[in-house]
């Protein structure tokens, strides 16, 4: 079993639709919790970043952590054609002195006019 | 400056080549990093370095080898890499509100 787990899609919705992304993880020590979109040959995008259940908003994007069930979510609002992309789940942990990024494998979403 | 920036946005290079990666980042982050992403693949850690020190080499052959001359500043320097070695190199920073990414160097060995 993955530590990070995350259905690679695609997911294909229409413009205007309210998007769900999820991801699924097995580790407790598991301390900050991220949401990356990566467009396609371009560095990821750091979209939300939380570290404690509940739900966190900004603008269209709504991220959502329980702990609980060890379960994450990203959800898109009035989804636009430019939401077309990768999304990826990351959630860090302490590495001896450092911290390291443990990513799920993406999603890819299409956004159809 | 909130951002990495990263040289260059392309190269393409023989396998009996050397060459560099540069990252630049003026935003005083002090844990800087390097990672692999193939295609369709989540970015894979290479190099941690911390303080200007590195502090986790996720086991990555030889023939990569990571610089930081200061702060701001990390090199990857290539020499004889192979055609599987090819793709997307991306290098990041951490503060305390995540991980800020590059936009990478597309990389393809001949």
């Amino acid at each position: 079993q993955k530590e990070v787990e995350q259905d690679p899609g695609p997911l294909s919705v229409p413009e205007g639709a309210i998007v769900s992304l999820n991801c699924t993880y097995s580790n407790s020590a598991f301390q900050y919790f991220m949401w990356y979109r990566q467009y396609s040959r371009k560095g990821p995008e750091l979209l939300m970043y939380t570290y404690s259940s509940g739900n966190k908003e900004d603008g269209r994007f709504t991220a959502q952590v329980d702990k609980s069930s060890k379960y994450i979510s990203l959800f898109i609002r009035d989804s636009q054609p430019s939401d077309s992309a990768t999304y990826l789940c990351a959630m860090s942990i302490n590495a001896g002195n450092n911290r390291k990024l443990i990513w799920g494998l993406g999603t890819s979403l299409a956004v159809n006019p | 400056d909130t951002e990495v920036t990263q040289t260059p946005k392309h190269l393409v290079m023989g396998m009996t080549n050397k060459k560099s990666l540069k990252c630049e980042q003026h935003m005083g982050h002090r844990a800087m990093y390097w990672y692999k992403q193939k295609a369709k693949k989540p970015p894979e850690l290479m190099f941690v370095y911390s303080y200007e020190k590195l502090s986790i080499n996720e086991s990555v052959p030889s023939r990569f080898s990571p610089e930081c001359p200061n702060s701001s500043l990390l090199n990857l320097h290539l020499h004889a890499l192979q055609p599987e070695d090819s793709a997307l190199y991306l290098c990041a920073s951490r503060q305390p509100g995540g991980y800020t990414f590059g936009s990478g160097t597309r990389l393809t060995v001949v």
